[in-house]
């Protein structure tokens, strides 16, 4: 148990839908990130919220929205996407989002675009 | 090319080994963190160097940070089963915006 909870662990969803993913951090951090790890590829930052402000996009497609109303949760919602986005979803969040503090990571969530 | 290169990729040993995974980059790093990952779940953190030279350990795991810090090292002494998984060593960049990046991981099988 690290303190980042994601849910739901696993997520099927059609090219069609909309769906969302939800993170919520125990910790009292003001940094949350969405990374995203796919077979045979290093684990990619998508976003990063620090005190409820996007401060990074690494150039993610509009067909992934995140939204973090508070420090706490982060959301990331999910709309007419493509079967290679299917991929371990994984929350992150720590302190602040500078400097070396320690990132603490959820279990993930497995999403699979059909 | 990838930015954090680790090796090898993947690597089983004996029961009882010990072993060395290497993570390297062409630029010198912020500081250094060493997660371990168990197949589709979440990373668990190990160990965060950032001094030049500095060496960590936590009970038969030791990561050291070259002087350059370009450059990690993640040594299992007398290894178990329960060490293995996927190990990934994580980076921020000194020339960009706080962002951590990883590298390709290290996938450890421990036979009994």
């Amino acid at each position: 148990e690290t303190g980042v909870t994601q849910t739901p662990r696993h997520l099927v969803m059609g090219m069609t839908n909309k769906k969302s993913l939800k993170c919520e951090q125990h910790l009292g951090h003001n940094a949350m990130y969405w990374y995203k790890q796919s077979a045979k590829k290093p684990l990619e930052l998508m976003f990063v919220y620090n005190f409820k402000e996007q401060t990074e996009n690494n150039s993610v497609p509009s067909r992934f929205s995140p939204e973090c109303p508070n420090s706490s949760h982060l959301f990331l919602h999910l709309h007419t996407l493509q079967p290679e986005d299917s991929a371990l979803y994984l929350c992150a969040s720590s302190p602040r989002d500078r400097g070396m503090d320690t990132i603490y990571f959820g279990e993930g969530s497995w999403l699979t675009v059909v | 090319s990838q930015e954090l290169e680790q090796s090898p990729q993947s690597l089983i040993v004996q029961e009882g080994k010990n072993l060395t995974i290497n993570c390297t980059s062409s630029k010198t790093l912020y500081g250094l963190y060493w997660y371990k990952q168990k197949y589709g779940e979440g990373l668990i953190f190990l160990m965060m160097l950032q001094k030049g030279g500095e060496e960590k350990s936590h009970e038969k795991i030791t990561a050291k940070l070259d002087e350059k810090k370009q450059q990690s090292s993640l040594h299992i002494t007398a290894s178990q089963p329960s060490h293995a998984g996927i190990y990934l060593c994580g980076a921020v960049k000194m020339d960009s915006s706080y962002k951590l990046i990883f590298g390709s991981g290290t996938r450890l099988l421990v036979r009994p």
